[in-house]
């Protein structure tokens, strides 16, 4: 069980352009979390998905920021027009059942120049 | 809105000490209580799981406690050791997602 794999590790973006993050889950978890930690703070909650389906997005800032994760294929969050202040490390978390159990990975540090 | 909190901050203690760290929460309709560590640069690690019907759990020389009605959750850290020392995280669930205290930054030396 390769656990909750996130891809890639480090991204390195200029300013105006757009960033991929991408999350794929532990086998047999249909319940995805995105998580963002700023430099030298606590993780705060970003979107909530299952399959198809977006659950919760109250954390997700209202523009350039949106995510997906289809039917078949990794989840993935997407970052257009990058600015400084999105650079973060973004954590990605499955869980079987909603509420319950969360395993994260390891996380894409993201570095805007 | 739910709000979690832990004392204290950072915590320096030499090796072979027992540790108490705290975490408290303002909303106490929790389904249950997660702790974390997580080491500079890296990702979370899964301590411990307390569902809301439990008072505690028990790995090794970790020990979590949960009181719903207070809001309160401690994580016990016996015989503590160099290897101990990362940011401890405590994180409730509440309704569909984690809501992750500040942190307690904990340094063991030898």
């Amino acid at each position: 069980n390769a656990g909750v794999m996130q891809n890639p590790r480090h991204l390195v973006r200029r300013r105006g352009q757009e960033a991929r993050l991408r999350c794929s889950p532990m086998k047999g978890h249909s319940h995805v979390y995105w998580y963002r930690q700023l430099p030298e703070e606590g993780l705060k909650f970003m979107v909530y998905l299952q399959k198809e389906n977006i659950i919760d997005e109250s954390g997700m800032p209202k523009e350039r920021f949106s995510a997906e994760f289809p039917k078949e294929g990794p989840s993935i969050l997407r970052i257009q027009q990058v600015v400084r202040g999105d650079s973060a490390a973004y954590f990605c978390a499955s869980s079987a059942q909603a509420d319950y159990g969360y395993t994260f990975g390891s996380g894409t540090r993201l570095t805007v120049v | 809105k739910q709000e979690v909190t832990q004392i204290p901050a950072a915590l320096s203690v030499p090796e072979g000490e027992n540790l108490v760290l705290n975490c408290s929460f303002t909303d106490s309709a929790i389904y249950n209580l997660q702790w974390f560590r997580q080491d500079p640069g890296k990702g979370l690690t899964s301590l411990l799981l307390i569902q809301s019907s439990q008072r505690e759990q028990t790995s090794g020389r970790l020990n979590a406690s949960l009181d719903k009605s207070s809001g309160r959750s401690t994580l016990y850290i016996a015989a503590s050791q160099p290897g101990d020392s990362a940011t401890y995280l405590c994180a409730v669930v509440n309704t569909d997602k984690l809501i992750f205290g500040t942190g307690t930054r904990l340094q063991v030396f030898p």
